[in-house]
This record gives C-alpha cells, sequence and structure tokens, in this order.
C-alpha cells in the first residue's frame, strides 16, 4: 500500500549506542516530519523537512539528528542514546498546506 | 509559543450518543484545522479537515469551526464502541511554505456499550 514506511517497527539499544530511524513516502509529498510520542505529553516535532534539501528543528531537537536523503527519504538518527529518548517515534509527510499529514506506522524504542 | 488545549479526558459516553470534543487554539492566525483518531498502539489518522468558519459534515463526523473564539470541536453522532480511541487536534498557521502542524494532547473518548 501506498504511505509512509517506518524502519524498524520496535528498537532496544543500550545507552550510548547508535542508530538510524528510516521514513520513506512513496505519495511525492514534499515535506516530511519526525516526532515523538511520549504519555501525557502529546506528539512533539523533533526536525522537519519543508522540501528536498532543507530541514529544521522542532521543538526538541537535542539529541537527534536528520537527513533529507531525497525527495522519498528523510531520516532520523540518535549518535549516543540516552534513557529519555525511550519513546514512540513518527515519521510524517504532508503535500502541502493546507492539507494533513499522512503517518508512518510507528517506531518504539527503548533505550536501557 | 502556540498552543493548542484540548481536554484529555476520558470523555465517557453510552453507545448511540453524541460525543463532542473540543479544541482552543492560541495563534489568531491560523488558518486550518485537524482531527485526527488515534487507537491505542497506533499511528494517528486524519478524520477530517476544516478551513472555514462553520460546519464540515462528513459521514457521523461534523467538524465546526468558530475563528473569532478561536474554538473548533468535533462531533461524532452515533457513537461506537469502535469510536473509543484518542482524538487530536492539530492546527496550521497562515499558508508559510509547509510549517509543522501544532498538536493538542488529545482527548481519550470511551464509547461504552
Amino acid at each position: 500500500n501506498a504511505g509512509v514506511t517506518q524502519t524498524p517497527k520496535f528498537q532496544v539499544l543500550k545507552t550510548g549506542q547508535s542508530m538510524t530511524l528510516q521514513c520513506a513516502q512513496d505519495m511525492n509529498h514534499n515535506s516530511m516530519y519526525w516526532y515523538r510520542q511520549d504519555p501525557g505529553m502529546g506528539l512533539r516535532l523533533i526536525y522537519y523537512s519543508a522540501s528536498e534539501g532543507t530541514t529544521d528543528k522542532g521543538e526538541v531537537p537535542n539529541g537527534y539528528n536528520v537527513s533529507r536523503l531525497n525527495k522519498r527519504e528523510f531520516s532520523l538518527r540518535l549518535e549516543s542514546a540516552a534513557p529519555s529518548q525511550t519513546s514512540v517515534y513518527f515519521c510524517a509527510s504532508r503535500e502541502s498546506s493546507p492539507y494533513g499529514y499522512t503517518f508512518g506506522s510507528g517506531t518504539r524504542l527503548t533505550v536501557v | 509559543q502556540k498552543e493548542v488545549e484540548q481536554n484529555s479526558g476520558p470523555l465517557s459516553v453510552p453507545e448511540g450518543a453524541i460525543a463532542s470534543l473540543n479544541c482552543t487554539y492560541s495563534d489568531r492566525g491560523s488558518q486550518s484545522f485537524f482531527w485526527y483518531r488515534q487507537y491505542s498502539g497506533k499511528s494517528p489518522e486524519l478524520i477530517m479537515f476544516i478551513y472555514s468558519n462553520g460546519d464540515k459534515e462528513d459521514g457521523r463526523f461534523t467538524a465546526q469551526l468558530n475563528k473569532a473564539s478561536q474554538y473548533v470541536s468535533l462531533l461524532i453522532r452515533d457513537s461506537q464502541p469502535s469510536d473509543s480511541a484518542t482524538y487530536l487536534c492539530a492546527v496550521n498557521e497562515m499558508d508559510s511554505g509547509n510549517t509543522p502542524l501544532v498538536f493538542g494532547k488529545g482527548t481519550r473518548l470511551s464509547v461504552i456499550a
């Protein structure tokens, strides 16, 4: 099915390990977003890419980096994982304003 | 700081009743408004969006927007147990090139059979 694909779906990391969360969309959307969702905190924006070749920080960028590899792909990297980064991570894409997002299925990350 | 406020709930309604979910926003320049449904352990899915004052209906769902009061609501008619989920309100400021949506923390709805 067309949409937003995130990998992996689940991951357990040890403190200090690094990893990259992958996101790809096949809807030819211009903008892509990374959010984390924690109980009681709602969806918080980490980074976004309004168009290919641009990236911007969101509300909670510390400890993360991103790469907009091409129009389809937007990856999120944790260089040195910390227990505070235990969360559910969602990637989303959007054609343009005023349309809404399409979300991926999420990555459940646990840092021990 | 742009804010979107929702009552966290839970909002409990009996099956067949109307569920009313409310959302207020701080940015008077906001232009478009979205309702997402999120089942436990799943990703948010778009139910409706609205950008003109008044009502917009889609099946059992009606979105209502009042820009003067900075208020948007979602009505669910003939509520079903399958409507039990968390409902997220999201707001977009004036169109300035795909700037991110601002989300509320969501209202948890429980429909009791």
